[in-house]
């Protein structure tokens, strides 16, 4: 099975300070996905990535940045956490960019 | 049109009983079709996935897709509470060389006891 690992399920930070987030999957995937998720929003890709040190911007990728230095680890960066990012966060990986995405368990992160 | 579209909801049906799920796309390039299903708090989960015209059965699951009509379903037949939960379609978009899916916002069903 598909194991995708999120660094923590709850996180509080404060405004401005900055936040990493990090994805490991044990697949040897290929490709790696951040979504946040918001009521009422549905997903929304942050950043994806498709070989390492390899990325590319998805719908809303303003205040994030990503690092991809091996395989199997995704990093999501939050530069200066603001209140708008409080969300879930959720990482995902596939072996091929139109194959199914496997979810990793989230981040509920919440910025005061 | 939105690119992946379903209904809200919430979707109520009794113990027992068919629950169908429907999703449209806007792309006519899609090829690649999935159903995953997610619990409140939890992560989504990947029910079925489906490439090509026609039905795919898993269990209790139904995938239809009709790409004519660029229209993707789910069928749950004999609900049970556990099945309870939001169910969201995806579908593959070809944008600047690179590939995604689009997922829609999700239809909530309840299946009532």
């Amino acid at each position: 099975d598909v194991k995708v690992t999120q660094s923590s399920r709850y996180l509080v930070k404060r405004t401005g300070e900055k936040v990493f987030l990090e994805c490991v999957q044990d697949m040897d995937h290929e490709n790696m996905f951040w979504y946040r998720q918001d009521p009422g929003l549905g997903l929304r890709l942050i950043y994806f990535s498709y070989d390492v040190k390899m990325k590319e911007k998805g719908d809303i990728p303003e205040g994030y940045s990503v690092s991809r230095e091996k395989k199997e680890r995704f990093s999501l960066i939050l530069e200066s956490a603001s209140t708008n990012q409080t969300s879930m966060y959720l990482c995902a990986s596939s072996f091929r960019t139109y194959n199914e995405q496997f979810f990793g368990p989230g981040t509920r992160l919440t910025v005061l | 049109q939105k690119e992946v579209e379903q209904n809200s909801g919430p979707l109520s049906v009794p113990e027992g009983a068919i629950a169908s799920l429907n999703c449209t796309y806007s792309d006519r390039g899609s090829q690649s079709f999935f159903w995953y299903r997610q619990y409140s708090g939890k992560s989504p989960e990947l029910i079925m996935f489906i490439y090509s015209n026609g039905d795919k059965e898993d269990g209790r699951f139904t995938a239809q897709l009709n790409k004519a009509s660029q229209y993707v379903s789910l069928l749950i037949r004999d609900s049970q509470p556990s099945d309870s939960a939001t169910y969201l379609c995806a579908v593959n978009k070809s944008q600047g060389g690179s590939e995604k899916l689009v997922f829609g916002k999700g239809t909530k069903l309840t299946v009532n006891p």
